[in-house]
Protein backbone atom coordinates (compact mmCIF):
# COMPACT_ATOMS: atom_id res chain seq x y z
CA UNK A 1 0.00 0.00 0.00
CA UNK A 2 2.05 3.31 -1.05
CA UNK A 3 -1.27 5.35 0.04
CA UNK A 4 -0.85 7.33 3.70
CA UNK A 5 -0.09 5.53 6.77
CA UNK A 6 -0.59 6.35 10.45
CA UNK A 7 0.06 4.66 13.75
CA UNK A 8 -1.64 3.24 16.11
CA UNK A 9 -5.35 3.17 14.38
CA UNK A 10 -6.89 3.56 17.93
CA UNK A 11 -5.41 4.47 21.22
CA UNK A 12 -6.91 4.80 24.58
CA UNK A 13 -5.04 6.18 27.08
CA UNK A 14 -6.46 7.91 30.70
CA UNK A 15 -6.70 11.83 31.27
CA UNK A 16 -3.27 13.35 31.76
CA UNK A 17 -1.05 10.76 30.06
CA UNK A 18 1.16 11.85 26.84
CA UNK A 19 -0.07 10.22 23.53
CA UNK A 20 2.08 10.21 20.35
CA UNK A 21 0.91 9.47 16.54
CA UNK A 22 2.40 9.12 13.55
CA UNK A 23 1.58 9.57 10.08
CA UNK A 24 3.91 8.02 7.22
CA UNK A 25 2.86 10.18 3.96
CA UNK A 26 3.17 9.30 0.29
CA UNK A 27 6.82 8.90 -0.14
CA UNK A 28 7.19 12.22 -2.94
CA UNK A 29 4.94 14.52 -1.23
CA UNK A 30 6.58 17.68 0.31
CA UNK A 31 3.34 18.83 2.09
CA UNK A 32 1.80 17.05 5.41
CA UNK A 33 -1.17 18.24 7.35
CA UNK A 34 -3.06 17.46 10.39
CA UNK A 35 -6.16 17.20 10.91
CA UNK A 36 -8.78 16.69 14.09
CA UNK A 37 -12.22 15.37 14.00
CA UNK A 38 -14.51 15.29 16.26
CA UNK A 39 -18.50 13.37 16.39
CA UNK A 40 -20.66 15.19 13.89
CA UNK A 41 -17.92 17.30 12.79
CA UNK A 42 -15.69 18.07 9.23
CA UNK A 43 -11.94 17.59 10.06
CA UNK A 44 -10.35 20.77 11.28
CA UNK A 45 -6.92 22.25 10.33
CA UNK A 46 -4.12 21.81 12.94
CA UNK A 47 -1.10 22.25 11.25
CA UNK A 48 0.68 22.17 8.13
CA UNK A 49 4.82 21.15 7.17
CA UNK A 50 6.72 21.59 3.78
CA UNK A 51 9.53 19.51 3.89
CA UNK A 52 10.65 19.66 7.97
CA UNK A 53 9.67 23.08 8.37
CA UNK A 54 6.52 23.48 10.36
CA UNK A 55 4.82 26.75 8.29
CA UNK A 56 1.36 27.14 10.10
CA UNK A 57 -0.32 25.60 13.10
CA UNK A 58 -4.24 26.21 13.76
CA UNK A 59 -4.93 28.60 16.99
CA UNK A 60 -6.68 24.73 17.64
CA UNK A 61 -3.05 23.72 18.49
CA UNK A 62 -3.05 24.14 22.32
CA UNK A 63 0.38 24.44 24.08
CA UNK A 64 -0.19 20.74 24.70
CA UNK A 65 0.06 19.87 21.12
CA UNK A 66 3.96 19.69 19.65
CA UNK A 67 4.09 17.95 15.82
CA UNK A 68 7.79 17.51 14.37
CA UNK A 69 8.53 16.43 10.72
CA UNK A 70 12.36 16.02 11.83
CA UNK A 71 13.31 14.78 7.89
CA UNK A 72 11.04 15.78 5.83
CA UNK A 73 9.41 12.42 5.53
CA UNK A 74 6.94 11.19 8.49
CA UNK A 75 5.72 12.92 11.19
CA UNK A 76 4.64 12.93 14.98
CA UNK A 77 1.96 14.75 16.85
CA UNK A 78 2.25 14.72 20.54
CA UNK A 79 -0.51 15.43 22.75
CA UNK A 80 0.96 16.12 26.61
CA UNK A 81 -1.26 15.73 29.50
CA UNK A 82 -4.49 14.37 27.63
CA UNK A 83 -7.43 16.43 28.34
CA UNK A 84 -11.32 14.45 27.91
CA UNK A 85 -11.97 16.79 25.05
CA UNK A 86 -8.82 15.75 22.79
CA UNK A 87 -11.07 12.43 22.41
CA UNK A 88 -10.92 12.83 18.59
CA UNK A 89 -9.95 10.93 14.82
CA UNK A 90 -6.64 12.53 14.42
CA UNK A 91 -6.18 12.58 10.53
CA UNK A 92 -3.24 12.81 8.39
CA UNK A 93 -2.79 14.40 4.88
CA UNK A 94 -0.04 14.40 2.26
CA UNK A 95 0.17 16.83 -0.55
CA UNK A 96 2.47 17.71 -3.98
CA UNK A 97 -1.13 19.23 -4.96
CA UNK A 98 -4.14 17.27 -3.76
CA UNK A 99 -4.55 16.14 -0.02
CA UNK A 100 -4.31 12.36 0.67
CA UNK A 101 -5.99 11.20 3.96
CA UNK A 102 -4.74 8.81 6.13
CA UNK A 103 -7.19 6.49 7.78
CA UNK A 104 -6.64 8.49 10.70
CA UNK A 105 -5.78 7.35 14.65
CA UNK A 106 -8.70 7.70 16.96
CA UNK A 107 -8.16 8.93 20.38
CA UNK A 108 -9.86 7.94 23.42
CA UNK A 109 -9.47 9.84 26.78
CA UNK A 110 -11.21 8.40 29.68
CA UNK B 1 -12.43 33.75 7.98
CA UNK B 2 -13.42 31.17 5.63
CA UNK B 3 -16.49 28.66 6.18
CA UNK B 4 -18.62 25.85 4.04
CA UNK B 5 -22.03 24.86 5.05
CA UNK B 6 -23.52 22.03 4.51
CA UNK B 7 -27.60 22.33 6.19
CA UNK B 8 -28.27 18.33 5.85
CA UNK B 9 -26.58 15.85 8.20
CA UNK B 10 -28.84 13.21 6.76
CA UNK B 11 -29.99 13.18 3.19
CA UNK B 12 -31.96 9.68 2.11
CA UNK B 13 -33.21 8.92 -1.64
CA UNK B 14 -34.52 5.67 -3.85
CA UNK B 15 -32.50 4.12 -6.22
CA UNK B 16 -32.83 6.04 -9.15
CA UNK B 17 -34.22 9.02 -7.85
CA UNK B 18 -31.62 12.49 -8.96
CA UNK B 19 -29.52 13.60 -5.18
CA UNK B 20 -28.34 17.23 -4.58
CA UNK B 21 -26.42 17.90 -1.80
CA UNK B 22 -26.40 21.14 -0.80
CA UNK B 23 -22.80 23.42 0.07
CA UNK B 24 -22.67 27.10 0.42
CA UNK B 25 -19.47 28.75 1.38
CA UNK B 26 -18.05 31.86 2.84
CA UNK B 27 -15.31 33.61 1.47
CA UNK B 28 -14.00 36.73 0.59
CA UNK B 29 -11.82 35.77 -2.49
CA UNK B 30 -11.69 33.46 -4.85
CA UNK B 31 -11.80 29.97 -3.32
CA UNK B 32 -10.86 26.29 -4.50
CA UNK B 33 -14.21 23.61 -3.66
CA UNK B 34 -13.52 20.35 -3.64
CA UNK B 35 -16.15 17.80 -2.54
CA UNK B 36 -14.33 15.06 -0.40
CA UNK B 37 -16.15 11.37 0.25
CA UNK B 38 -15.83 9.00 3.15
CA UNK B 39 -17.13 5.30 2.29
CA UNK B 40 -17.88 3.05 4.94
CA UNK B 41 -14.96 1.59 6.88
CA UNK B 42 -12.16 3.52 3.83
CA UNK B 43 -10.39 6.64 4.23
CA UNK B 44 -11.49 10.54 3.01
CA UNK B 45 -10.85 10.62 -0.40
CA UNK B 46 -11.06 13.35 -2.90
CA UNK B 47 -14.09 13.11 -5.04
CA UNK B 48 -13.63 16.19 -7.40
CA UNK B 49 -12.55 19.75 -6.98
CA UNK B 50 -14.08 22.72 -9.47
CA UNK B 51 -11.12 23.44 -11.51
CA UNK B 52 -11.52 19.98 -13.43
CA UNK B 53 -15.14 20.88 -14.30
CA UNK B 54 -15.28 17.30 -14.54
CA UNK B 55 -18.26 14.08 -13.58
CA UNK B 56 -16.86 11.39 -11.89
CA UNK B 57 -18.83 8.30 -10.64
CA UNK B 58 -21.73 10.11 -12.60
CA UNK B 59 -21.69 13.63 -9.81
CA UNK B 60 -21.16 16.65 -11.30
CA UNK B 61 -20.75 20.13 -9.14
CA UNK B 62 -20.71 23.77 -10.90
CA UNK B 63 -19.20 26.55 -8.37
CA UNK B 64 -21.88 29.06 -8.41
CA UNK B 65 -20.04 32.93 -7.16
CA UNK B 66 -23.59 34.75 -7.04
CA UNK B 67 -24.75 32.17 -4.65
CA UNK B 68 -21.62 31.28 -2.88
CA UNK B 69 -22.56 27.24 -3.41
CA UNK B 70 -21.24 24.79 -4.95
CA UNK B 71 -23.81 21.83 -4.98
CA UNK B 72 -23.30 18.16 -5.68
CA UNK B 73 -25.18 16.35 -8.03
CA UNK B 74 -26.24 13.24 -9.59
CA UNK B 75 -29.39 12.43 -11.73
CA UNK B 76 -29.36 9.28 -10.95
CA UNK B 77 -28.55 7.86 -7.23
CA UNK B 78 -27.13 4.07 -7.15
CA UNK B 79 -26.92 1.85 -3.90
CA UNK B 80 -23.08 2.90 -3.97
CA UNK B 81 -23.04 6.12 -3.35
CA UNK B 82 -24.00 6.30 0.34
CA UNK B 83 -21.64 7.59 1.97
CA UNK B 84 -20.41 10.26 3.59
CA UNK B 85 -19.48 13.77 2.08
CA UNK B 86 -17.69 16.88 2.87
CA UNK B 87 -17.47 19.92 0.86
CA UNK B 88 -14.65 21.56 1.80
CA UNK B 89 -12.51 25.16 0.40
CA UNK B 90 -8.88 25.97 0.28
CA UNK B 91 -8.58 29.88 0.56
CA UNK B 92 -6.82 31.56 -2.24
CA UNK B 93 -4.53 33.55 0.21
CA UNK B 94 -3.27 30.66 2.31
CA UNK B 95 0.36 29.55 1.59
CA UNK B 96 -0.54 26.37 3.38
CA UNK B 97 -3.04 25.69 1.55
CA UNK B 98 -5.11 23.72 4.30
CA UNK B 99 -8.77 22.57 3.44
CA UNK B 100 -12.00 23.96 5.27
CA UNK B 101 -14.33 21.32 5.59
CA UNK B 102 -18.30 21.70 6.38
CA UNK B 103 -19.90 18.86 8.85
CA UNK B 104 -20.54 16.66 5.99
CA UNK B 105 -24.20 14.68 4.92
CA UNK B 106 -24.69 11.14 5.11
CA UNK B 107 -25.99 10.23 2.19
CA UNK B 108 -27.58 7.00 2.10
CA UNK B 109 -29.25 5.27 -1.34
CA UNK B 110 -32.10 2.82 -0.67
CA UNK B 111 -33.02 0.17 -2.67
Amino acid sequence: DTGVSQNPRHKITKRGQNVTFRCDPISEHNRLYWYRQTLGQGPEFLTYFQNEAQLEKSRLLSDRFSAERPKGSFSTLEIQRTEQGDSAMYLCASSLGTQYFGPGTRLLVL
Amino acid sequence: AQRVTQPEKLLSVFKGAPVELKCNYSYSGSPELFWYVQYSRQRLQLLLRHISRESIKGFTADLNKGETSFHLKKPFAQEEDSAMYYCALIAASGSARQLTFGSGTQLTVLP
